[in-house]
């Protein structure tokens, strides 16, 4: 596609509700990452992908966050027993092999209640 | 490790006046730097980026220069318009990392 894709746009869920986020990249991005922007703060890192390798899932903050890609292509950022600290914009962003010019998707926007 | 510190807002300008946010940082080895814009309810937006020491960045009238011996990537505009209204983020890319480090970010109002 033309830029990288999220949907949800936006989601609310209840506390201990189980959310899944996905991002469709660029078309021919090897490189894929996740990152969590509280609101009035920077992206942080959550996970990374290199194909359908996750080769960097240092940012996840707990047990709960599990990202896949299982065939290369679209990602699926899963959040189990939602709690509200969760509540955050996801952006998903994507790259070429050895690129380091990453672009951004509009954002999963989160909310938990 | 990595790490941005970015000029802490907010910023508020008349329309076309001069624009600077600082940017500084701390990196291992060679990043690649950047400035991504946030409009409201939107995703970042790449905004310009330099590669190596001495090279300048520009797009839209903004422009940075990364300074290997400030360790800055300053981002200026000579004249800003209503619509450059957004937050703006700096962020460094390491190779060995394979992320993107982002400052705090800053947010810019430009009144008429």
């Amino acid at each position: 596609g033309a830029g990288v894709s999220q949907s949800p746009r936006y989601k609310v869920a209840k506390r201990g509700q189980d959310v899944a986020l996905r991002c469709d990249p660029i078309s021919g991005h090897v490189s894929l990452f996740w990152y969590q922007q509280a609101l009035g703060q920077g992206p942080e890192f959550l996970t990374y992908f290199q194909n359908e390798a996750q080769l960097d899932k240092s940012g996840l903050p707990s047990d709960r966050f599990f990202a896949e890609r299982p065939e290369g292509s679209v990602s699926t950022l899963k959040i189990q027993r939602t709690q509200q600290e969760d509540s955050a914009v996801y952006l998903c962003a994507s790259s070429l092999v050895g690129g380091n010019t990453i672009y951004f998707g509009e954002g999963s926007w989160l909310t938990v209640v | 490790g990595n790490s941005v510190t970015q000029m802490e807002g907010p910023v508020t300008l008349s329309e076309e006046a001069f624009l600077t946010i600082n940017c500084t940082y701390t990196a291992t080895g060679y990043p690649s730097l950047f400035w991504y814009v946030q409009y409201p309810g939107e995703g970042l937006q790449l905004l310009l980026k330099a590669t190596k020491a001495d090279d300048k960045g520009s797009n839209k009238g903004f422009e940075a220069t990364y300074r290997k011996e400030t360790t800055s990537f300053h981002l200026e505009k000579g004249s800003v318009q209503v619509s450059d209204s957004a937050v703006y983020f700096c962020a460094l890319f390491s190779g060995s990392a394979r992320q993107l480090t982002f400052g705090s970010g800053t947010q810019l109002t430009v009144l008429p």
